[in-house]
Parts: C-alpha cells; sequence; structure tokens
C-alpha cells in the first residue's frame, strides 16, 4: 500500500510570492491535515479536511488556504509569502483522526528568501 | 488550552541500555495519544498509537503506556540500538471542541545512542 505522497519536496519563493503544495493521502483515507514545522514553534495545525469539508483550522492568517478533492487528494495554498514562511509542511492522512493513526508523508522544504 | 510537554529535550545513551521518553499534557480530553519518531530533515512515522480508554500499546521493542487521569504517557525502548537514534514525538488528539484532526504535538525528545 502506498504511504502520503507530498509534492514538491523542495521549493523555494521569494517574498509576496504565493505557492501551492499538494498532497495524496493513503487509499482509502478520506481525512488530510496539514501542519507546519518550524525550529522555533515545532509542529503546528494548520487544517483538516474530511471528505472535501474543511472540519477543523488551526490559528494561522487568512493567507494559508486548502481544499479537498473528491478523489481526497489535498492543496494547500499560502499566498504574499513571508519570510516567517519557511517552513516544512507535513501532510497526514488518516481513516478517521478520532480513531486511528495519523500516517504523514514525507513534507515538503519551502524556503522563502 | 491543551498543552504537551517532553522531558528530557534530549537524551544520549550508550548502546543497550533501556530508556523511557516522558510526555505529559494538560487536559485529559484525548481521543487518543501517538507517538512519533522523526529522522533528520525527513516526515514523522507512526510508532504507537493508544486510545483513551487503553492504557498501554506494545510494539517490539516498544511500550507505550498512558495515563489520563494524570495526564501521563512514557514510551519504553528496550535494548536501545544506534538506529534508535532520532527525534521522538507525543501528540494528542484532543476532544477539546470536537477537533478530532488535530493532533497536538509536544516539542519532542532528541535521542542519540551511542555504539
Amino acid at each position: 500500500k502506498a504511504g502520503v505522497t507530498q509534492t514538491p519536496r523542495y521549493l523555494i519563493k521569494t517574498r509576496g510570492q504565493q505557492v501551492t503544495l499538494s498532497c495524496s493521502p493513503i487509499s482509502g483515507h478520506r481525512s488530510v491535515s496539514w501542519y507546519q514545522q518550524t525550529p522555533g514553534q515545532g509542529l503546528q495545525f494548520l487544517f483538516e479536511y474530511f471528505s472535501e469539508t474543511q472540519r477543523n483550522k488551526g490559528n494561522f492568517p487568512g493567507r494559508f488556504s486548502g481544499r479537498q478533492f473528491s478523489n481526497s487528494r489535498s492543496e494547500m495554498n499560502v499566498s504574499t509569502l513571508e519570510l516567517g514562511d519557511s517552513a516544512l509542511y507535513l501532510c497526514a492522512s488518516s481513516l478517521d483522526p478520532g480513531i486511528y493513526e495519523q500516517y504523514f508523508g514525507p513534507g515538503t522544504r519551502l524556503t522563502v528568501t | 488550552k491543551q498543552e504537551v510537554t517532553q522531558i528530557p529535550a534530549a537524551l544520549s545513551v550508550p548502546e543497550g541500555e533501556n530508556l523511557v521518553l516522558n510526555c505529559s499534557f494538560t487536559d485529559s480530553a484525548i481521543y487518543n495519544l501517538q507517538w512519533f519518531r522523526q529522522d533528520p530533515g525527513k516526515g514523522l512515522t507512526s510508532l504507537l498509537l493508544i486510545q483513551s480508554s487503553q492504557r498501554e500499546q506494545t510494539s517490539g521493542r516498544l511500550n507505550a503506556s498512558l495515563d489520563k487521569s494524570s495526564g501521563r504517557s512514557t514510551l519504553y525502548i528496550a535494548a536501545s540500538q544506534p538506529g534508535d537514534s532520532a527525534t521522538y514525538l507525543c501528540a494528542v488528539s484532543s476532544a477539546i471542541g470536537g477537533s478530532q484532526g488535530n493532533l497536538i504535538f509536544g516539542k519532542g525528545t532528541k535521542l542519540s545512542v551511542k555504539p
């Protein structure tokens, strides 16, 4: 069974640009969650999608948005990039995160210059 | 607000030693607790999941316990090996506000096992 895949793996962008990251969950998983990991703040929850609906959102500005498609693949978008957005962005998939494990992808390393 | 703390922040042990990593959380209203391993620059690998109704889970040389009432979990690693060197993260799925998909993480324990 294929694991969670994320594309691209590495990305370099300039301040003010926007970026779209993609996540393909494990087959059959309907929940996808996104997290931001930085050395200072650690892992922080961005949002969770289940069957194309955003169920929960973390404490991030509106520049961070996401969506989920009917095949459960998810994308997150960051507009007007800031230097502080440089981080490892991780997505996780689960059958039902309240009951089952969450499985993480390898992450997308975003560097904003 | 749920907060997760892991002690110690770093640990260095000789190969073969048994060791315990600690995790504490401030609110006992959780769905489950999950332990992860992260190698440098990589994603997270799930090690063990303990449901709120369970007391412990075992997988190979790993054993995790959960005491929900006191807000504590421990990860026991038996006969440590150099390949166990990584950062170990504890995360709870908080039942506050019904946010099942929101894992709240500790800052991790960086483990180094010396040959």
